[in-house]
Order: C-alpha cells, then sequence, then structure tokens
C-alpha cells in the first residue's frame, strides 16, 4: 500500500493569490495524479505527474493556472494560482502503487477563495 | 470518450435491507472498474475491482459488459455501511491510459 499525505490540509485565501499544495507519498512511484472535489460534485483529473517529464494535463486545465511540480519519485506540488472563488474546491492527490497497482488517495486540502 | 454515470445521488435503506448501487460505464475498450467508498471524515479508499472478483465488508459487484455496468450489492445493510460510493473506471488504452475516471458518488445511508 502506500500512505500519502497532504500539506496544507485546508485554508482560505483571498481572491487573485496562488496556493501550492504539497504531497509526500511513503514509496516511491512513477505516476502521480492530482484530482478537484468541488462541492456536491465527483473528481475530476486535473493533470497526470511523471517524474522527469511535464504533467499532462485533463481537457480543461491548463498550466498557467495549475502548474504541477514533480522533483521525484514520492513528491509532487499542485499550484492553484490566480484564484477565484470558483476554484474553491477539495484538491485530492493520488498515486498508484503497490502488487496490485492499486490508487491510493490522500487525505485532501480543503481550499476557499474569498 | 469515457463516462461513468451513478443515477442515483442519495440512496437510503433500513438495516438489515438490501441495497443496490449502480453503476453504468461507457468506454469503447476494455476498462478496469472499481468502487471507492467515503465514510464521514476519511480519506477516499478502494473498496473492491472487478478483476479480483472477491466480497469486501459483504460487497460484491459483477462486470457486465452487455449492459456496461458494474452494480454494487450487499444482502444485508448494516448502519457503517453509510458513506459516500464512487464507481470508477480505468481506461486500458490511448492517452487516457491509466487515469482513473469517477462517477459522480452515490450518498448512502443506513438507517437504525
Amino acid at each position: 500500500s502506500a500512505v500519502i499525505s497532504q500539506k496544507p490540509s485546508r485554508d482560505i485565501c483571498q481572491r487573485g493569490t496562488s496556493l501550492t499544495i504539497q504531497c509526500q507519498v511513503d514509496s516511491q512511484v512513477t505516476m502521480m495524479f492530482w484530482y478537484r472535489q468541488q462541492p456536491g460534485q465527483s473528481l475530476t483529473l486535473i493533470a497526470t505527474a511523471n517524474q522527469g517529464s511535464e504533467a499532462t494535463y485533463e481537457s480543461g486545465f491548463v498550466i498557467d493556472k495549475f502548474p504541477i511540480s514533480r522533483p521525484n519519485l514520492t513528491f509532487s506540488t499542485l499550484t492553484v494560482s490566480n484564484m477565484s472563488p470558483e476554484d474553491s474546491s477539495i484538491y485530492l492527490c493520488s498515486s498508484r502503487a503497490g502488487s496490485t497497482d492499486t490508487q491510493y488517495f490522500g487525505p485532501g486540502t480543503r481550499l476557499t477563495v474569498l | 470518450a469515457q463516462r461513468v454515470t451513478q443515477p442515483e445521488k442519495l440512496l437510503s435503506v433500513f438495516k438489515g435491507a438490501p441495497v443496490e448501487l449502480k453503476c453504468n460505464y461507457s468506454y469503447s475498450g476494455s476498462p478496469e472498474l472499481f468502487w471507492y467508498v467515503q465514510y464521514s471524515r476519511q480519506r477516499l479508499q478502494l473498496l473492491l475491482r472487478h478483476i479480483s472478483r472477491e466480497s469486501i465488508k459483504g460487497f460484491t459487484a459483477d462486470l457486465n459488459k452487455g449492459e456496461t455496468s458494474f452494480h454494487l450489492k450487499k444482502p444485508f445493510a448494516q448502519e457503517e455501511d453509510s458513506a459516500m460510493y464512487y464507481c470508477a473506471l480505468r481506461a486500458d488504452r490511448g492517452s487516457t491510459l491509466g487515469r482513473l475516471y469517477f462517477g459522480r458518488g452515490t450518498q448512502l445511508t443506513v438507517w437504525p
């Protein structure tokens, strides 16, 4: 299995500012994923981050708004840039690990933009 | 394009009653299907996957390729089953290889 931690667990931010969310995995993983879960909605994949290459973004998400870093096999960051109230959401980090290739999730970062 | 549909946003049953959470999918390849569960104040966790064909906490789910469904069932619901349940599909090919796509979730409430 994989244990995933995220920081911060929650934050309240002002419009126009940026927030960087950190994700740490307790084992080396190839693929890491970032999801968004807006209030009352399902999880939406933002991007896939592989170590040593640029992140791959899903339709509707762009690098300028959600820059991602993946400096090594256990760590990734997601930045939410130039925030607006519509960015208020839970952001989840995820990775695949183990012999069964199970996908595990972090506890999430609850972001509120005022 | 891949799509996962969970028609019921809310589902309530009494303890001991059977429960079925519906999931239908749309995908041109041979996807892998999962059920994830999120209990109150806990993180999202895997409940079961179709290739395992196992029962977890009394839940089972069978992949029906003809009906493109992967419904989650339990013959006798317990109060501790109350949670949000997400059906998910993992793509097996193309540019979306390896990505996991989720349905909107079904909030299950089991009354005593």
